[in-house]
């Protein structure tokens, strides 16, 4: 069974450095064509795309975000860990991992199971 | 970055009925599009990849297609259940994007 489960600070002061963790299993994102993504969603609005690392390690970022973002894992391909640096109010959302995996039988690359969501508030 | 516009916004329908929602890319992806379902306080469950097929488990009521680079999502025989928002993603291209999700209700 796939879980993955985010964790984070809950509430951080502006300016600050915002910390999350993925934690997951059921796959091995050594595997080829693994890769996790961070994705964000301030309440009420739709879903963006920040980073991802996939089973080589090759790290990608939004453009929009990328001064301030930084993607790695664990050695243990266990867990991938997000970065963001000087926060503001604006960083408020609910924070997801989840997992992109290829589909051999239709040759398709899925992103196919989320966590539940880390919920960050940013505030003084 | 690629965008992805969703329309509608926001759409009310009865039980039993159809709706379609769509989706369009400012440049080609390839099919390179999924569909997600989200429920309230939940996370996005994914229904269709490849824009046209059926992810493990979602019902045969939910059908994906394109045309150029117009996508659509179709909801055969509405359901009580199926009351939620809708996002589209494009993964053909870094950034990936998400379109800005139809919110579903039923009458």
């Amino acid at each position: 069974q796939v879980t993955l489960k985010e964790s984070g600070p809950g509430m951080l002061q502006p300016s600050k450095t915002l910390s999350l963790t993925c934690s997951f299993s059921g796959f091995s994102l050594s595997t080829s064509g693994m890769v996790v993504s961070w994705i964000r969603q301030p309440s009420g609005k739709s879903l963006e795309w920040l980073a991802a690392i996939d089973w080589d390690g090759d790290k990608y970022y939004n453009p929009s975000l990328k001064s301030r973002l930084t993607v790695s894992k664990d050695t243990s391909n266990t867990q991938v860990f997000l970065k963001i640096t000087s926060v503001d109010i604006a960083d408020t959302a609910t924070y997801y991992c989840a997992r992109r995996s290829y589909y051999s039988s239709s040759r398709a690359y899925v992103m196919d199971a989320w966590g539940q969501g880390a919920s960050v508030t940013v505030s003084s | 970055d690629i965008q992805m516009t969703q329309s509608p916004a926001s759409l009310s329908a009865s039980l039993g009925e159809t709706v379609t929602i769509e989706c369009l890319a400012s440049e080609d992806i390839y099919s390179n599009l999924a569909w997600y379902q989200q429920k309230p306080g939940k996370s996005p469950q994914l229904l269709i990849y490849d824009a046209s097929s059926l992810q493990d488990g979602v019902p045969s009521r939910f059908s994906g297609s394109e045309s150029g680079t117009q996508y659509s999502l179709e909801i055969n025989s509405l359901q009580s259940e199926d009351a939620a928002t809708y996002f589209c993603q494009q993964h053909h291209d870094y950034p990936w994007t998400f379109g800005g999700g139809t919110k579903l209700e039923l009458k």
